[in-house]
């Protein structure tokens, strides 16, 4: 079955950080490429970042860049997502998703939440 | 950056047709992929490659893309099409290429 299963998020003061992870099954992980994208509370899906299936291009959206860092390692068929200096807008549950061939996402993991709140 | 429009809202009868559209400049020349979620769920691709269909997806679901709009058609609408419904592209001229529309919530009557 294929299976995409993100963990690491939780409720993080404004300023801190927070590290996610995807961690995938069921399907060969390191030639997929892999993107992380949010929705914050009663909103619609925001994409937030992408990368390669070797990890040689990234791309991150214009709220993120610069704070937010997207890896991957293909020996543990993991996807990460390093959250630094954290704002109250970034609140949001944290979805990873595979790429199709022409930029489809599918499948989808169920979702980790990010609280970020003094 | 490239901006996707859609209706917030949508609603049908049982048994009707609902058209969801998803507006943005020339989008005819892009690829669309439509995805629908639920309450509490995950967003599920029901449409891609602005016609195509996963497996599973009754055909009850299409869509269609032409110049400056791309739509998805759900026919013979059942309670359970009520969700939220969102259209994707990829914009590749882009460094932040990954781009989602408003989204539109479809009430069944």
């Amino acid at each position: 079955e294929v299976q995409l299963v993100e963990s690491g998020g939780g409720l993080v003061q404004p300023g801190g950080s927070l590290r996610l992870s995807c961690a995938a099954s069921g399907f060969t992980f390191s030639s997929y490429e892999m993107n992380w994208v949010r929705q914050a509370p009663g909103k619609g899906l925001e994409w937030v970042s992408y990368i390669s299936s070797s990890g040689s291009t990234i791309y991150y959206a214009d709220s993120v860049k610069g704070r937010f860092t997207i890896s991957r390692d293909n020996a543990k068929n993991s996807l990460y997502l390093q959250m630094n200096s954290l704002r109250a807008e970034d609140t949001a549950v944290y979805y990873c998703a595979a790429s199709g061939y022409d930029w489809w996402f599918d499948p989808w993991g169920q979702g980790t939440l990010v609280t970020v709140s003094s | 950056s490239y901006v996707l429009t859609q209706p917030p809202s949508v609603s049908v009868a049982p048994g009707q047709t609902a058209r969801i559209t998803c507006g943005g400049n020339n989008i005819g020349s892009k690829s669309v992929h439509w995805y629908q979620q639920k309450p509490g769920q995950a967003p599920v691709l029901v449409v891609y490659d602005d016609s195509d269909r996963p497996s599973g997806i009754p055909e009850r679901f299409s869509g269609s893309n032409s110049g400056n709009t791309a739509t998805l058609t759900i026919s013979r609408v059942e309670a359970g099409d009520e969700a939220d419904y969102y259209c994707q592209v990829w914009d590749s001229s882009s460094d932040h290429p990954g781009v989602f529309g408003t989204g539109t919530k479809v009430t069944v009557l």
